[in-house]
């Protein structure tokens, strides 16, 4: 099993850009695909996008299209970076690995709190 | 896109009572459900894949079950530590996207 362990805390000013950092502390992302999932304060769960470290290839959801890029190098550290950012973008930002057989996410970050604050 | 229905939002139920949880899609589910548990202040954690599949290391007293539209997660005697938020998660044909319940809380009664 994958160990993720994902960078600090982040406080930016709306309209700035972050970059969150996930590291595979024990074995490299190799047949997995990297998550990033985000949870607002008191809120459920909110999928962000899935990168596969191999190809490059991304999806993102709808509501990021165009403000979220997500990248890797090699298979052994995944980044999310979100543009733009807005009061509403505050939440935890969790990583995850999904692995190439199937659609469930079997290990997670800590989580990156991400403060957007003037 | 599938949207995914918990219920009930809060259980209230005592230690050694059982769990039903609920998790309805939308329109007929083509692939596998998951299902999550968190507790504050931590990360989500793996239960159950592909609708009945536990996890490495997850007790026996937490079963998946369901198909097309219907899902349910049971905790059969529940344990101190099985207080917390539950969410059940699949994804998406077209977009494809991943896509997660609004959770069902299990407290302490």
């Amino acid at each position: 099993q994958v160990h993720l362990v994902q960078s600090g805390a982040e406080v930016k000013k709306p309209g700035a850009s972050v970059t969150v950092s996930c590291k595979a502390s024990r074995y490299t992302f190799t047949d997995s695909y990297i998550h990033w999932v985000r949870q607002a304060p008191g809120q459920g769960l909110e999928w962000v996008g899935r990168i596969n470290p191999d190809s490059g290839g991304t999806y993102y959801g709808q509501k990021f299209q165009g403000r979220v890029t997500m990248t890797s190098d090699t298979s052994i550290t995944a980044y999310m970076e979100l543009r733009g950012l807005r009061s509403d973008d505050t939440a935890v930002y969790y990583c995850a690995t999904q692995p190439q057989n199937g659609d469930h996410l079997d290990d997670w970050g800590q989580g990156t709190l991400v403060t957007i604050s003037s | 896109e599938i949207v995914l229905t918990q219920s009930p939002a809060t259980l209230s139920l005592s230690p050694g009572e059982s769990a039903t949880l609920s998790c309805r899609a939308s329109q007929n589910v083509t692939r596998f459900l998951a299902w999550y548990q968190q507790k504050p202040a931590q990360a989500p954690r793996l239960l159950i894949y592909d609708a009945s599949n536990r996890a490495t290391g997850i007790p026996a007293r937490f079963n998946g079950s369901g198909s097309e539209t219907d899902f349910t997660l049971t905790i059969s005697n529940l344990e101190p530590e099985d207080f917390a938020v539950y969410y059940c998660q699949l994804r998406n044909d077209w977009p494809v996207t991943w896509t997660f319940g609004q959770g069902t809380k299990v407290e302490i009664k």
